[in-house]
């Protein structure tokens, strides 16, 4: 069935330096891409969402890539601030009769001061 | 613009009984989806509404169901509750349905506890 692999579950990285998130999909018809940041007691919150048609995007910080061919996307998130902390979700969505979307496990990200 | 908002934020019930949880979504968003956030599952889709039809549904037994009205508010129901349903719900929101109104937006979420 369809599914998103997610990792790693738990990240940490310096203030100031990257991170880096890696998901994976099943069904190559997914078109769309994208990534939330879950804090403490909130909803997600769309951060940057790439479609298939595109294989980098970036806002700022962070930037998304996507390889069709291999079924992956990942999140890169450079100069680190505390702020970052939190849960990251990527997700893909696929558009048919019965639109649907598959969220991956999740990545906790501390930033260590 | 105000945000997604869900009510009520926080709900305790027991087993057996039933809970109504309410969406409303971003103004001029017509369409509302709803999923199921636990420590075990992570973040699964429950259902998906849009002119008040169910466009699309999850994995999820006959007791999770849901409904839309004309101003696009949406309300989730869940009938027999069982302790496993402890969870935290949340709704998102979007411009319409289709691949040109990919991006939705979460609101907060309500916290259910069974006991």
């Amino acid at each position: 069935g369809e599914n998103v692999e997610q990792h790693p579950s738990t990240l940490s990285v310096q203030e100031g330096d990257s991170a880096v998130i890696k998901c994976t999909y099943s069904d190559s018809a997914s078109n769309y891409f994208p990534w939330y940041k879950q804090e403490l007691g909130k909803g997600p919150q769309l951060i940057i969402d790439i479609r298939s048609n595109v294989g980098e995007k970036k806002d700022q910080r962070i930037a998304v890539t996507l390889n069709k061919t291999a079924k992956h996307f990942s999140l890169h998130i450079t100069e680190t601030q505390p702020e970052d902390s939190a849960v990251y979700f990527c997700a893909a969505r696929w558009y048919s009769s019965a639109s649907k979307i598959i969220f991956g496990s999740g990545t906790r990200l501390s930033i260590r001061p | 613009k105000a945000g997604v908002t869900q009510t009520p934020r926080y709900l305790i019930k027991t087993r057996g009984q039933q809970v109504t949880l309410s969406c409303s979504p971003i103004s001029g968003h017509r369409s509302v989806s709803w999923y199921q956030q636990t420590p075990g599952q992570g973040l699964q889709f429950l259902f998906e509404y849009f002119s008040e039809t169910q466009r699309n549904k999850g994995n999820f037994p006959g007791r999770f169901s849901g409904r839309q009205f004309s101003n696009s508010r949406s309300e989730m129901n869940v009938s027999t509750l069982e302790l496993g349903d402890s969870a935290l719900y949340l709704c998102a929101s979007s411009r319409g349905a289709g691949p040109s109104y990919n991006e939705q937006f979460f609101g907060p979420g309500t916290r259910l506890t069974v006991l």
